[in-house]
């Protein structure tokens, strides 16, 4: 079955230390996504991509950063840079203008 | 930058009543798209709006979208326990494609 998969589901680090996300998807989608979560916040843009080698801010980039190396791959790093970092991390993925996107299962970061 | 308000914000309601959540956008739309996320797991989609004025039904959930295409509504008749969780609304504008979401309503059931 195709789908999403993001990795760990639960992440713990120290402050000051980067870390990276995993999202991979085998659903042949151009488009990749990530997004923050926090509570009353609703769904926040961090980064996305619409084609390999290529990506664009979105409205949150400060303290982040990504690779689009591989169609099926999209990592995020949250850097010692990020000042609140401790969140819910979404990865989604899509054929741009049709349906909507499949996100992942999501990451929760802690970062004590 | 576009923003997508939606309330309200939380919305409790016995079982058998009927639920209504709005979203509004600061701009016009090319599509407003709603998802649900029920607790503890992650937004799945529902449907995709595309046309001025345009209903759409799944079961008891009936989709809107308005004629300036700047709000949409979801409404459910008669929920269920099983419809617990939060709906988002989300839109994008022009060509590009990537979604503004909003901050979500809240829907929690009493059996």
């Amino acid at each position: 079955d195709g789908g999403i998969t993001q990795s760990p589901k639960y992440l713990f680090r120290k402050e000051g230390q980067n870390v990276t996300l995993s999202c991979e998807q085998n659903l042949n989608h151009d488009a990749m996504y990530w997004y923050r979560q926090d509570p009353g916040q609703g769904l926040r843009l961090i980064y996305y991509s619409q084609i390999v080698n290529d990506f664009q801010k979105g409205d949150i980039a400060e303290g982040y950063s990504v690779s689009r190396e591989k169609k099926e791959s999209f990592p995020l790093t949250v850097t010692s840079a990020q000042k609140n970092p401790t969140a819910f991390y979404l990865c989604a993925s899509s054929i741009p203008f049709r349906d909507g996107y499949t996100f992942g299962s999501g990451t929760r970061l802690t970062v004590v | 930058g576009q923003q997508v308000m939606q309330i309200p914000q939380y919305q409790h309601v016995q079982e058998g009543e009927d639920f209504t959540t709005y979203c509004n956008s600061s701009t016009t739309l090319s599509n407003i798209q709603w998802y649900k996320q029920r607790p503890g797991g992650h937004p799945v989609f529902l449907i995709q709006l595309v046309k001025s004025g345009e209903v759409k039904k799944q079961k008891r959930l009936t989709f809107q979208f308005g004629e300036a295409k700047k709000n949409s509504s979801l409404h459910i008749t008669a929920t269920q326990t099983t419809d617990v969780g939060t709906y988002f609304c989300a839109g994008s504008g022009g060509s590009n494609y990537k979604l503004t979401f909003g901050k979500g309503t809240l829907l929690t059931v009493n059996p």
